[in-house]
């Protein structure tokens, strides 16, 4: 079986501050896929990133910078200088490689309030 | 190009009632998952369609159901409404079911049961 934790439910930073949400994650495949996606106020889920598992590389993308470290089965986001339109909830998501592997699991979410 | 479309965008249902949600993939995109979202929660996975053909099927009744059209939209069914079942129903495209780019979502249908 697969699982996502997201231990964070709910931050609150000010403006220009940076934040790191966390994720790990549990699976038995030997390949998956990770994902980053983030859901504002209206609804739909926009995809942000995605990371194979052997492929351990650091992303950076422009404010935003994921840490995957499959030691730890982690694969925290940071959002540097945060801003007010960063506010929304995000979910990180696993999806295997394997046969039948169709689904992505997702955690419950942390919501990110940004303060200006 | 227009992104994946779903209708309608809020329903209000009573309860043993039957409900039919409705998605139109990317131009394209050949498969369509569902998925459930109860507030506070993450989407839970439903159902996968490729090709016209069921690919996977979450842990969820057989109340619900989906079908594929030949021009890849996609029907998600669910008979005898109950209070639980209150949602916002995701549907998401991709190119192939096991798509490693990504899945793109719509906007959702939020599924009241009164």
């Amino acid at each position: 079986a697969q699982k996502v934790t997201q231990a964070q439910t709910e931050i609150s930073v000010v403006e220009k501050e940076d934040v790191t949400l966390d994720c790990v994650y549990e699976t038995r495949d030997t390949t998956y896929y990770l994902f980053w996606y983030k859901q504002p106020p209206s609804g739909e889920l926009v995809f942000l990133i995605r990371r194979n598992s052997f492929d351990e590389q650091n992303e950076i993308s422009g404010r935003y910078s994921w840490n995957f470290q499959k030691s730890t089965s982690s694969f925290n986001f940071t959002i540097t200088a945060s801003q007010v339109v960063d506010s929304a909830v995000y979910f990180c998501a696993l999806r295997g490689a394997g046969a039948g592997s169709y689904q992505l699991t997702f955690g419950k979410g942390t919501k990110l309030s940004v303060i200006p | 190009d227009a992104g994946v479309t779903q209708s309608p965008t809020h329903l209000i249902k009573t309860r043993g009632q039957h409900v039919t949600l409705r998605c139109s993939p990317i131009s394209g995109h050949k498969s369509v998952s569902w998925y459930q979202q109860v507030l506070g929660q993450g989407p839970q996975f439903i159902f996968q369609y490729y090709e016209k053909e069921e690919r996977g099927r979450g842990n969820f009744p057989d109340r619900f159901s989906a079908r594929q059209f030949p021009n890849y939209s996609s029907e998600l069914n669910v008979n005898a409404l109950l209070l639980g079942d209150s949602a916002l129903y995701l549907c998401a495209s991709s190119l192939a079911p096991r798509d490693n780019y990504g899945y793109t979502f719509g906007s959702g249908t939020r599924l009241t049961v009164v």
